[in-house]
């Protein structure tokens, strides 16, 4: 049984590109969670989604950061028009239904770097 | 609002030396869960344990060991002879019933020198 899947692992974007990040939940998992981690600092709170619906949104950046779920495939965590403070580490969690709020499994986290 | 406060920055300590790293929380929710992850440099998010706030046992892992107690809301982690393979940091985090995230300290970054 495959944990959470995040691809890539590492990501570099030029400023102004289009950064996607992915998400593949465990089998079973219905609700996803993206965070982000800047350097030197804890994990925070972007957004929880479950299939085709945005829960929980309150930690993401107002402008240029958008995240879906659809029916079929990944979940995705898009960065417009990167800038170097999106440089980050984002890290993905999945859980089932029953078992939220303490049942999440972390994927191993895509870290991106804007140059 | 939930907060976790980690304190320590970071801490070194010798090989096999016991270690205790702190971990206090602020919640109004009456139910609740804390969490210890351990990110080495390789950067993955390792689960270490969960506890739910009505359990306030105890629990022992081989050289970890957990100590929880409401009346400090306090989560702290000790680690027993320190080996060089516990260089990591280490992140405590809370959730609540009622919510939808996790709440992480700061974390504390332990070198375990040989």
């Amino acid at each position: 049984n495959a944990g959470v899947m995040q691809n890539p692992r590492h990501l570099v974007r030029r400023r102004g590109q289009e950064a996607r990040l992915r998400c593949s939940p465990m089998k079973g998992h219905s609700h996803v969670y993206w965070y982000r981690q800047l350097p030197e600092e804890g994990l925070k709170f972007m957004v929880y989604l479950q299939k085709e619906n945005i829960i929980d949104e309150s930690g993401m950046p107002k402008e240029r950061f958008s995240a879906e779920f659809p029916k079929e495939g990944p979940s995705i965590l898009r960065i417009q028009q990167v800038v170097r403070g999106d440089s980050a580490a984002y890290f993905c969690a999945s859980s089932p239904q029953m078992d939220r709020p303490y049942g999440y499994t972390f994927g191993s986290g895509t870290r991106l770097t804007v140059v | 609002a939930q907060k976790v406060t980690q304190a320590q920055t970071e801490i070194s300590v010798v090989e096999k030396e016991d270690v205790t790293l702190d971990c206090v929380y602020e919640t109004r929710d009456t139910t609740y869960y804390l969490f210890w992850y351990k990110q080495p440099p390789s950067g993955e998010l390792v689960f270490l344990i969960r506890r739910n706030s009505f359990d306030e046992q105890n629990e022992i892992s081989g050289r970890y060991s957990w100590n929880f107690q409401k009346s400090t809301s306090s989560f702290n982690f000790t680690i027993t002879a320190s080996q060089v393979v516990d260089s990591a940091v280490y992140f405590c985090a809370l959730s609540v019933a009622t919510g939808n995230q996790f709440y992480f300290g700061t974390g504390t970054s332990l070198t375990v020198i040989p």
